[in-house]
């Protein structure tokens, strides 16, 4: 079965960091590009940031500019999210997702991964 | 940026009804446009994408439609498990980002 799995989440103190990363299996990782979304507790889905299959584009919604990077290893079937300077509003569950692909939608999605920015 | 707007953001209904969840565009799209369901605690599953595709395992009882700005999902007959989260997604633009609708929270009356 194609699946991501997330690591990485936990409890962080405002202005630290945190790495997520996300194991893909039994799919061509490096023939899609990746995204990372992520939902606040009661809130809605916001896309947070996505990758080119190579690694060559990058992109990112306004508020992680500068403090998130994405990144890939198809080596290694991999998918991270260095976040740095975290802040309250960056508590959420972190998705990461195949895609976009077909009509730029996300197929396969992992189940999550919580942080929590609290002192 | 391309804002969107979905709703309504709850809706009751019961076992059999027939139900419909809007979203609207503030731009064209064209068929850009992907439907989502999300069950408490799990992560969202792909329902629909261009608009009117099903996805593969998803039954057929779902069906999506629209066209410019204005998109619609609606379930047929729903059955126990349809209560959950519904989210819209566009992603037309050009760098590929992507925006969700704010989500429909289907109950049971």
């Amino acid at each position: 079965e194609v699946q991501l799995v997330e690591s990485g989440g936990g409890l962080v103190q405002p202005g630290g960091s945190l790495r997520l990363s996300c194991a893909a299996s039994r799919f061509t990782f490096s023939g899609y590009w990746m995204t990372w979304v992520r939902q606040a507790p009661g809130k809605g889905l916001e896309w947070v940031a996505n990758i080119k299959q190579d690694g060559s584009e990058k992109y990112y919604v306004d508020s992680a500019k500068g403090r998130f990077t994405i990144s890939r290893d198809n080596a290694k079937n991999s998918l991270y999210l260095q976040m740095n300077s975290l802040g309250a509003e960056d508590t959420a569950v972190y998705y990461c997702a195949r895609g976009p692909s077909k009509s730029n939608a996300f197929d396969i999605w992992g189940q999550g991964t919580m942080v929590t920015v609290s002192s | 940026d391309i804002q969107m707007t979905q709703s309504p953001s709850s809706l009751s209904a019961s076992v059999g009804d027939r139900v419909t969840i809007t979203c609207r565009t503030s731009q064209s799209i064209s068929s850009y446009l992907n439907w989502y369901q999300q069950k408490p605690g799990k992560a969202p599953n792909l329902l629909i994408y261009g608009v009117s595709s099903l996805q593969s395992g998803v039954p057929s009882r779902f069906s999506g439609n629209g066209s410019g700005t204005d998109f619609t999902l609606t379930i047929s007959s729903l059955q126990p498990e349809d209560f959950a989260t519904y989210y819209c997604q566009q992603s037309y633009s050009s760098p590929p980002e992507a925006t969700f609708g704010q989500g429909t929270k289907l109950e049971i009356k």
